[in-house]
This record gives structure tokens, C-alpha cells and sequence, in this order.
């Protein structure tokens, strides 16, 4: 069945750096586009970031651009993300999830909770 | 940037009624609107997609409507498991999806 793995989570004090990782099973992940959708504690849902299926195209949204940076590695049906100069705000639970082309997100993975906090 | 919001922000309904939730979009999105259920501790679902579609697995008692700004789910009699909070979500400016302010279905 499809399955999808985030893990890295943590507690990290405010500047800090995480990496997340989102480990893929059960379909083609190199057939999929990839988001990290994120979840402030009690808030709604906001999309952070999208890489293709080939890696070659990347967004961020404004509130992470600069310092997150997001990549996978299709050998290992792996997605990930690099977030750097962590702050208050970033504190959420981050979802990895899968899309097909001009679809949305029919994928999720159970989440992993990030806290930035001194 | 499409902001989407959803109305009401809390919906009390009893089990066995119907639920109608809103969700309208600051600028047209066509029919490229999806609806997601969540539960708590749990990742959102796909409900919906094309605005009308249902994903596959859903109950036929889950029904999307609209196009363009205007956007209605609708779930025509409440099972205890549909208590949860509904996001619409835009991906009309695919890949940069913008997603409602949720509504939370809850039992009256």
C-alpha cells in the first residue's frame, strides 16, 4: 500500500537548522511532484514548498524562501528539505505529499512535528 | 495570490442531517478546487478534486459543487466518522497551492 515516511523532526532553538526527510513506498515516486505542506498547532494548512517529478523545477512560498531548500533523490524514493534560520513561526507539523500533473495532493504522509523554541 | 475562505468557520450539525460547507475564492480558479477531510492527530484526505470529482474510496454521500469563485461540499447525511474539519484548496496556480481556512463539522 502507499506509504509515506516523514521523520527529522525535533526541537531546534530559534537560527537553528532540521533536515526532514519523507521516505516513499508503494507507487512510482519518480512518477509524482512533491510538496511539503505544513501545520501550525491548532492552525489550518500551508503549503511550503513543490519540487517535479525530476527535481528540476522547484518553488518555495515567500515565508520560507531563502531558507529552506527542498530535494529528493528518486534512487531512493526519497523527498527532503533543508530548513535553515528556523524561527518561532516555523514551528508545525510538516506533511510531504504526493501529486500527479496539474492534480492535487492525493498522498499524504502521518507527519512530523518541528518546534522552534529557546 | 488566491485566498480562499471558508464559511461557516464551525458547523453543529446532528448525525443523519445534511452539512453544507463554503468555500469561495478572491479570484477565479475554475474548476481546479479540491476538498480535504481531517481528523485530529491525523494528515488531511482527499475528498474531492475538479470541484465534483470524487478521490477514490469516497462515499457517494460526499458531494462537490461550483466553479469559477463559488464552491459548496456538501455531505448529505451526517455518519458519525465524517466529524472533522474540511479544507478547500485552490490549485488552479498549480504548483502553489493556497488552501481555506477550514471548517469544523461538529455534532450538535
Amino acid at each position: 500500500q502507499v506509504q509515506l515516511v516523514e521523520s527529522g523532526g525535533g526541537l531546534v532553538k530559534p537560527g537553528g537548522s532540521l533536515r526532514l526527510s519523507c521516505a516513499a513506498s508503494g507507487f512510482t515516486f519518480s512518477d509524482y511532484y512533491m510538496s511539503w505542506i505544513r501545520q501550525a498547532p491548532g492552525k489550518g494548512l500551508e503549503w511550503v514548498s513543490y519540487i517535479s517529478s525530476s527535481g528540476s523545477t522547484i518553488y518555495y512560498a515567500d515565508s520560507v524562501k531563502g531558507r529552506f531548500t527542498i530535494s529528493r533523490d528518486n534512487a531512493k524514493n526519497s523527498l527532503y528539505l533543508q530548513m535553515n534560520s528556523l524561527r518561532a513561526e516555523d514551528t508545525a507539523v510538516y506533511y510531504c505529499a504526493a501529486q500527479l500533473w496539474l492534480l492535487p495532493c492525493v498522498y499524504w504522509g502521518q507527519g512530523t512535528l518541528v518546534t522552534v523554541s529557546s | 495570490e488566491i485566498v480562499m475562505t471558508q464559511s461557516p468557520a464551525t458547523l453543529s450539525v446532528s448525525p443523519g442531517e445534511r452539512a453544507t460547507l463554503s468555500c469561495r475564492a478572491s479570484q477565479s480558479v475554475s474548476s481546479n478546487l479540491a476538498w480535504y477531510q481531517q481528523k485530529p492527530g491525523q494528515a488531511p484526505r482527499l475528498l474531492i478534486y475538479g470541484a465534483s470529482t470524487r478521490a477514490t474510496g469516497i462515499p457517494a454521500r460526499f458531494s462537490g459543487s461550483g466553479s469559477g469563485t463559488e464552491f459548496t461540499l456538501t455531505i448529505s447525511s451526517l455518519q458519525s466518522e465524517d466529524f472533522a474539519v474540511y479544507y478547500c484548496q485552490q490549485y488552479n496556480n498549480w504548483p502553489v497551492l493556497t488552501f481555506g481556512g477550514g471548517t469544523k463539522v461538529e455534532i450538535k
